[in-house]
């Protein structure tokens, strides 16, 4: 079975500074997605970045970035010039290419954005 | 608002009575999942369906829950004879059927069994 984990409940970073969100997944399939996903307090869920896992590129979305590792089955979220929007919980999820493409959450990361 | 939809946003129950939550999805999103959150975690999946087919669920999902979806539209989820730990936030998310496509998900239930 597939496993994802976030190794860090809390993290928190200076307005305009760099933070990174650790994650890492387990699996046996060579095709996949690897998604970030934010969840502010109150609020729906929203996807921030995702990953192919064939593609070597790492994925960018403006502020948002990833470190894919695909042989280390590692998949960090940078975001750089952190805004007080930015604060929310963080989940790493994976989801493979076929079947029912459920998504396999880590547990959070909690991101604080200090003024 | 044509984003997923979820009612109730919030619903508290005593042990033991049934609650039933909605979820519309978006419209032309076929694929549409259930997940249960509980405080501090992730979401774990529940069940999935695509179209009016329920084709995968949990063994999260003991038999007192129940999940339909008629007609391939909304979707309903049963819980009968609620537990305390039942007390989660319940998500639903809906998806095109192919590619990387993101999955779109509702603002949740809130349940709280006291």
């Amino acid at each position: 079975a597939q496993t994802v984990t976030q190794s860090q409940p809390e993290m928190s970073v200076q307005e305009a500074e760099t933070v990174t969100l650790s994650c890492t997944y387990d699996t046996s399939e060579s095709d996949y997605y690897l998604f970030w996903y934010k969840q502010p307090p109150s609020r729906q869920m929203i996807l921030v970045i995702r990953q192919e896992a064939y593609k070597q590129q790492n994925a960018t979305e403006n502020r948002f970035s990833v470190n894919f590792q695909k042989a280390a089955k590692s998949f960090s979220l940078k975001i750089s010039d952190s805004q007080l929007g930015d604060a929310a919980m963080y989940f790493c999820a994976y989801r493979p290419r076929g079947g029912a493409q459920k998504l396999v959450f880590g547990q959070g990361t909690r991101l604080t954005i200090n003024p | 608002d044509t984003g997923v939809s979820q009612n109730p946003r919030h619903k508290i129950t005593k042990r033991g009575q049934n609650v039933t939550f909605r979820c519309d999805p978006i419209s032309e999103h076929n694929r549409l999942y259930w997940y249960r959150q509980t405080l501090g975690q992730g979401p774990e999946f529940l069940t999935y369906f695509q179209n009016e087919a329920q084709l995968e669920k949990s063994r999260l999902l003991s038999d007192r829950f129940s999940a339909e979806r008629p007609k391939g539209s909304f979707s309903t989820l049963e819980i009968q004879r609620t537990e305390q730990g039942d007390s989660a936030m319940y998500l639903c998310a809906s998806s095109l059927p192919q590619g990387p496509t993101e999955a779109f998900f509702g603002q949740g239930t809130r349940l709280t069994v006291v």
